[in-house]
């Protein structure tokens, strides 16, 4: 079964420093990755997504994220962060061979931004 | 574009009672759609799939009878917790598929007393 793991569960950054946020993934076949953002209380918003093409993708608020097969990763990086960024990420692949099944999401990392 | 709502976003009810979520999609169809729970500050765990005009797939574990869903619009599920025990106490969240990407709705709190 597919599976993500977000090694990291609470990061803290100080506002304006780059960001690396690490995601590995299980999964034998070209997978549909996602990352979302989750801010206490809310919905989640998607960032970016990864499914074929370029392994490098662009997202919103200035994150990107890097594709790369031979480690399983789908790392998510953004080169200065903001205070608004502080919130909970989480990385996720699509459990089937498309976008249109279920996601499996890793346990998340928490990102606390400080002055 | 591709937005989702959920109502209610707060609902506090007595044990024993049953409550309805609402997961619409706002500028998009939604043939397929997911209701997910998550407890706190843990991750998101799939509860079902919901497909417009048909039976929704329930994940193992997920008791069917007690999480009824119904998704009788392109735009609309519901999710209803019959029975709410204490235990039910969690965050709802819903997302359609549009475009082979989830969107997801603000999620719902329940507390069951």
């Amino acid at each position: 079964a597919q599976s993500v793991t977000q090694p990291d569960i609470h990061i803290t950054v100080s506002e304006g420093a780059s960001l690396e946020l690490r995601c590995n993934y299980s999964y034998g076949a070209t997978p549909y990755l996602f990352w979302y953002v989750q801010s206490p209380g809310q919905g989640l918003q998607l960032l970016l997504k990864y499914f074929s093409g370029d392994t490098l993708v662009q997202g919103i608020k200035g994150f990107e994220a890097e594709f790369k097969r031979s480690q399983s990763s789908f790392n998510l990086r953004k080169p200065s962060v903001h205070w608004s960024d502080a919130a909970e990420y989480f990385c996720a692949v699509a459990a089937g061979s498309s976008g249109n099944t279920p996601l499996v999401f890793g346990k998340g990392t928490r990102l606390s931004v400080i002055a | 574009g591709a937005v989702v709502s959920q109502h209610p976003s707060w609902v506090i009810c007595k044990s024993g009672t049953s409550v309805k979520i609402e997961c619409r999609s706002l500028d998009f169809q939604a043939t397929t759609m997911f209701w997910y729970r998550q407890f706190p500050k843990q991750s998101l765990m799939l509860m079902a799939t919901s497909n417009e005009g048909s039976k929704a797939t329930y994940e193992q574990g997920v008791e069917k009878d007690k999480f009824l869903i119904n998704h009788a619009s392109l735009t609309l599920s519901t999710l209803t917790v019959t029975s709410a025990h204490p235990e039910d106490s969690s965050f709802y969240i819903c997302s359609g598929l549009h475009q082979e990407t989830q969107y997801f709705g603000p999620g719902t709190r329940l507390l069951v007393l």
